[in-house]
């Protein structure tokens, strides 16, 4: 595709459920990368996938949230029994493989009721 | 882990000054320095970077500079425009995939 695509765009939910968020990165992006963003605040990093392996998953918050890749494309986001704080806008990046430049999507706006 | 620490949060500028975004790290082991523009409603848009083993790099209105000594790095915009108006961050890079960011700063140029 042209760019990073997100879905939904928006998503209000009530505290206890649970949530999915999906990225559909640029053709050919084999690197993948979730990070949240709350009001006013920078992008706190969640979690990057090379491929459908993710190295590094230190910044999941807690064990709520977890994430897959299948097919080496398309990601989800899960976030079970949604609280409050976990209203944000959750955004997703690619890249080429070997290349740090960071290509966004639009983010879902997450509110959490 | 990486710390990035971005300042200032806010600054207002008049159309035509210039504009500079100051931001230090912490993890000697970055060797990577993005910054990133973001406008209400979209994603963070790449605007420009520099790697470690650089002091400056120069694109147009935007430069770029590094200190590795100090740990430190700035984004200088000459001749602002009303469409630089957006919110910067800058990043470093302390592991493969591991882009940490700063908290942003909110870049305001009045007509």
């Amino acid at each position: 595709g042209a760019g990073v695509s997100q879905s939904p765009s928006n998503k209000v939910t009530e505290k206890g459920k649970d949530v999915e968020l999906r990225c559909d990165p640029i053709s050919g992006h084999t690197a993948l990368y979730w990070y949240r963003q709350s009001l006013g605040q920078g992008l706190e990093f969640l979690i990057y996938f090379q491929g459908n392996s993710a190295p590094d998953k230190s910044g999941l918050p807690s064990d709520r949230f977890s994430a897959e890749r299948t097919g080496g494309s398309v990601s989800t986001l899960t976030i079970q029994r949604t609280q409050q704080e976990d209203s944000a806008v959750y955004l997703c990046a690619s890249s080429l493989q070997q290349t740090p430049k960071l290509f966004f999507g639009s983010g879902t706006q997450l509110s959490v009721l | 882990g990486e710390n990035v620490e971005q300042h200032p949060s806010t600054l207002s500028v008049q159309e035509g000054d210039s504009a500079v975004i100051k931001c230090t790290y912490s993890d000697s082991a970055s060797n990577y320095f993005p910054w990133y523009k973001q406008e209400l409603g979209k994603g963070p848009q790449l605007i420009i970077d520099i790697r470690s083993n650089v002091g400056e790099k120069k694109d147009q209105r935007i430069a770029v500079t590094l200190n590795k000594t100090a740990k430190h790095f700035s984004l200088h915009i000459t001749e602002t425009q009303p469409e630089d108006s957006a919110v910067y961050f800058c990043a470093a890079l302390p592991a493969p995939g591991k882009l940490i960011f700063g908290q942003g700063t909110t870049l305001q140029v009045k007509p």
